[in-house]
């Protein structure tokens, strides 16, 4: 069954902490993506991955780190330097990095710091 | 700079009735657009990718409309039921580069 998995569903983080959200993909895609998504808000790109070993800044990178060592997993670290990590995070892989492929996304991992 | 806007943003409509969603774009050299359904706390799910030369693609009861001269476009659902209230994001994409547009979305609930 293919697909992308996301953990945990829901994190709780206290102030000045670091976690990382698990990504995986089963779809044999090069691509993967972190987006976040607040209330009231488009997705917007945290990091993206075109290939093993790669990945470059999206729109709102500060504050975040990933690594891509393996095709199948893309976590992201939301660290300490993150302002506002309040959020619901989604994970999404393609086929290839171009926009004109569809994205499939995970089913999202929900950030609350206390 | 590219943008996506996406109204209305909210709306409530009773089961069984229709509704259209609307969608303006200013992504440009235009590639695709997409509709993606996503339920309240889960991540987005495709309906619908129309490209340049279409203007009409149906998912069941879901018909996607684009007009390219004028960068719109529509969702429309038919006989709506409880499971449609979701939130519905229009996703549009260029030509050339990684980065997708995302509207805010519209909220929709049917009750």
């Amino acid at each position: 069954d293919g697909g992308i998995t996301q953990s945990p569903k829901y994190l709780f983080r206290k102030e000045g902490q670091n976690v990382t959200l698990s990504c995986e993909q089963n779809l044999n895609h090069d691509a993967m993506y972190w987006y976040r998504q607040d209330p009231g808000q488009g997705l917007r790109l945290i990091y993206y991955s075109q290939i093993v070993n790669d990945f470059q800044k999206g729109d709102i990178a500060e504050g975040y780190s990933v690594s891509r060592e393996k095709k199948e997993s893309f976590p992201l670290t939301v660290t300490s330097a993150q302002k506002n990590p309040t959020a619901f995070y989604l994970c999404a892989s393609s086929r290839e990095r171009f926009s004109y492929n569809e994205q499939f996304f995970g089913p999202g991992t929900r950030l609350t710091v206390l | 700079k590219n943008q996506v806007e996406q109204s209305p943003q909210s709306l409530i409509i009773l089961e069984g009735k229709n509704c259209t969603l609307q969608c303006n774009y200013t992504v440009s050299p235009f590639s695709n657009l997409r509709w993606y359904k996503q339920d309240t706390g889960r991540g987005p799910v495709s309906l619908t990718i129309m490209t340049f030369s279409e203007n009409t693609k149906s998912n069941g009861r879901y018909t996607a409309t684009l007009d390219a001269d004028t960068k719109q476009s529509s969702l429309h659902i038919t006989a709506s039921q409880l499971s449609d209230s979701a939130s519905y994001i229009c996703v549009v994409s260029a030509v050339s580069g990684y980065a997708l547009n995302f509207g805010k979305g519209t909220s929709l609930l049917v009750t």
